[in-house]
């Protein structure tokens, strides 16, 4: 079957720390694999995508790599913000696009 | 134009009492999704709406739950009978057409309602 496995939280930083949210997923076939970020009060909104293995995604200084030896999407940052305080969520698509499968998200807290 | 709307914001009802939450996707998206988040816990899959073609409900957690979309606009999610264990918030996502592994594979969410049932 498909599902996603990340790392619990909260995980609570210093500002300019360097950030990981390991991201490990179980699927059939080849699935693309999504970070989702929740800021506080709003909706989820797509942070990075990779649609197949050895893809790089990136904006706003996230970057996660499609591992598909280690079935594996880790999230990093190299120097956090206050402003990045949020749940992220990792997610896979199987093939056909028909589902998401989430995991259960991990809550960042960066202190000044 | 405008993103993905939901409606109500919070609803508060009693044991025993049906709601109706309501989905206004992004105009031309023709998939629709509706997600259960509990407290503390990650996105739970209700159903799956793409077009005109029979709706994806392996998700529906109970034959309490229903949901409906006519063509490619407003959805509805039913939820007869509350019980406290639906207290959740409901989040509803649209994206365009599965395109293979197309950029447009992106889902767009609504802030989502938040339902507390006492």
């Amino acid at each position: 079957g498909n599902s996603v496995t990340q790392m619990e939280g909260p995980v609570t930083l210093s500002e300019e720390a360097f950030l990981t949210i390991n991201c490990t997923y179980t699927a059939t076939g080849y699935p693309s694999l999504f970070w989702y970020v929740q800021y506080p009060g709003e909706g989820l909104q797509l942070l990075l995508k990779a649609t197949k293995a050895d893809d790089k995604g990136s904006n706003k200084g996230f970057e996660a790599t499609y591992r598909k030896e280690t079935t594996s999407f880790h999230l990093e940052k190299g120097s956090v913000q206050v402003s990045d305080s949020a749940v992220y969520f990792c997610a896979l698509s199987p093939y056909n696009f028909n589902k998401f499968y989430f995991g259960s998200g991990t809550k960042l807290n960066v202190k000044p | 134009g405008a993103g993905v709307s939901q409606s109500p914001s919070n609803k508060v009802t009693e044991k025993g009492k049906d709601v109706e939450l309501r989905c206004d996707p992004i105009s031309g998206h023709t998939a629709l999704y509706w997600y259960r988040q509990r407290l503390g816990q990650g996105l739970e899959f209700l159903i799956y709406f793409q077009g005109n073609s029979a709706p994806d409900k392996s998700g529906l957690p109970s034959d309490r739950f229903s949901a409906e979309r006519t063509g490619e606009s407003v959805s509805t999610l039913t939820i007869q009978r509350t019980q406290q264990e639906d207290s959740a918030v409901y989040l509803c996502a649209s994206s365009l057409p599965p395109l293979g592994r197309s950029a447009k594979n992106i889902q767009y969410f609504g802030a989502g309602t938040r339902l507390s049932v006492l």
